[in-house]
């Protein structure tokens, strides 16, 4: 299986500050043939579903803030939110659909400073 | 908009069946990947399996052979069956459209395995 580890576990962050997650594969979800990452970043508010922010790595799901923004290859990423806002307060996960059985990094919970 | 809503008892009995149906509304079962997932209280997510309608299936090897997925698209419903179940199962279950990544869920069901 794939191992998805993010840091940090929890990220304190002023309203209006950068908030940056890392998340880390133990093998690489870069397919060749296509060069695409098989990575997704999803949000999850208390007492809801998550929801899906980014896939292919770095492409914005329809409908989500331009203030959220992916990046990384291979076996390295990053969830970018370049300013603060107070609904953005969530558990933030990604994931890999490069190989069966899927799997989850383990949640970063962001929260005010 | 696409919809998901999972249904089925939220109380399984030790040893028995957990059954969940997740109906789908506003899209056609027939068109995508579906998934089940699920997620301990306070925990993260594990991948269940997924299903289409071709007939294709495939599961997560850590529940080995206790999970089935069916669908039945005259109901535009796909369902779940993990069998055997002890207190480790008790999570909230999600279904989801997505064979890969997964743009739509479910609001999710609660299931507690108790006696």
């Amino acid at each position: 299986d794939i191992v998805m580890t993010q840091f940090p576990d929890s990220l304190p962050v002023s309203l209006g500050e950068r908030a940056t997650i890392s998340c880390k594969s133990s093998q690489t979800v870069l397919y060749s043939s296509n060069n695409k990452n098989y990575l997704a970043w999803y949000q999850q508010k208390p007492g809801q579903p998550p929801k899906l922010l980014i896939y292919w790595a770095s492409t914005r799901e329809s409908g989500v803030p331009a203030r959220f923004s992916g990046s990384g290859s291979g076996t390295d990423f990053t969830l970018t939110i370049s300013s603060l806002q107070a609904e953005d307060v969530a558990v933030y996960f990604c994931h890999q659909y490069y190989s069966t059985p899927f799997t989850f990094g383990q949640g970063t919970k962001l929260e005010i400073k | 908009q696409v919809h998901l809503q999972e249904s089925g008892p939220g109380l399984v009995t030790p040893s028995q069946t957990l059954s969940l149906t997740c109906t789908v509304s506003d899209a056609s079962i027939s068109s995508y990947y579906w998934s089940w997932i699920r997620q301990p209280a306070g925990k993260g997510l594990e991948w269940i399996g997924r299903i289409h309608v071709s007939g294709s299936t495939e599961y997560n090897p850590s529940l080995g052979s206790r999970v089935t997925t069916s669908i039945n698209t005259s109901r535009n419903q796909f369902s779940l069956k993990l069998s055997s179940v002890t207190a480790a199962d008790t999570a909230i279950y999600y279904c989801a459209r997505g064979g890969g990544q997964f743009d739509h869920w479910g609001q999710g069901v609660q299931v507690i395995v108790s006696s």
